[in-house]
């Protein structure tokens, strides 16, 4: 089992539109989550944390359910600039330690 | 601005040769590095834990004598690629977590091609 799993997608949604991606681990142990966002040939760039309360940050909300080890991002109001690829990201510690990515999640947003 | 930086970009270089590829982190210390690498429409892998002063700390199935990683200053980590062969085409991106937060900066990313 792979240790962090997403839908590879591509989902094409119109502009406008809410989307949703999720994702699970396998490590319960795991003590940080994150969102990062890959465009096309590029470097990973944080998008944001994910905590058990749930957060916010304009149009995208984050949510981790420990019970289930599962990851949720929600995009509303999607922009023709949210198309990338939404990578799943877990720590296994508290410190400085190496992520583990999921393959990630290919969004394209059409006019 | 960027606060990790990478060089070469992209390399191409012919088999058996080496590369070197260095990562910086500029306007902070950062006692940990780490190497990532990336084939396509593959996620990010962890490669190494660079440790300034000591030893990297290699993942599962990477060979440190082929890559070989130096960390000899509190800003610079460099990763060689030794006696490269096709199959070690891929993304190279490394990381450098601040001490207070621990956020993890990336670097841009090198580009290496080995025909």
């Amino acid at each position: 089992r792979k240790e962090v799993e997403q839908d590879p997608g591509p989902f094409n949604v119109p502009e406008g539109a809410t989307v949703a991606f999720n994702c699970t681990y396998s490590n319960s142990a795991s003590q940080s989550f994150f969102w990062y966002r890959q465009d096309c040939r590029k470097e990973p760039k944080l998008l944001m944390s994910v905590y058990s309360s749930g957060n916010e940050d304009g149009r995208f909300t984050a949510q981790l359910n420990r019970a289930s080890q599962y990851i949720s991002l929600l995009i509303r109001d999607s922009k023709l600039s949210d198309s990338a690829t939404y990578l799943c990201v877990v720590k296994p510690g508290g410190g400085a330690d190496g992520l583990t990515f999921g393959k990630g999640t290919h969004l394209i947003i059409q006019p | 601005g960027a606060v990790v930086s990478q060089h070469p970009s992209w390399v191409i270089c012919k088999s058996g040769t080496s590369v070197k590829i260095e990562c910086r982190s500029l306007d902070f210390q950062a006692t940990t590095m780490f190497w990532y690498r990336q084939f396509p429409k593959q996620s990010l892998m962890l490669m190494a834990t660079s440790n300034e002063g000591s030893k990297a700390t290699y993942e599962q199935g990477v060979e440190k004598d082929k890559f070989l990683i130096n960390h000899a200053s509190l800003t610079l980590s460099t990763l060689t690629v030794t006696s490269a062969h096709p199959e070690d085409s891929s993304f190279y991106i490394c990381s450098a977590p601040r001490t207070a937060s621990y956020e993890q900066y990336f670097g841009p990313g090198t580009r290496l091609t080995v025909t």
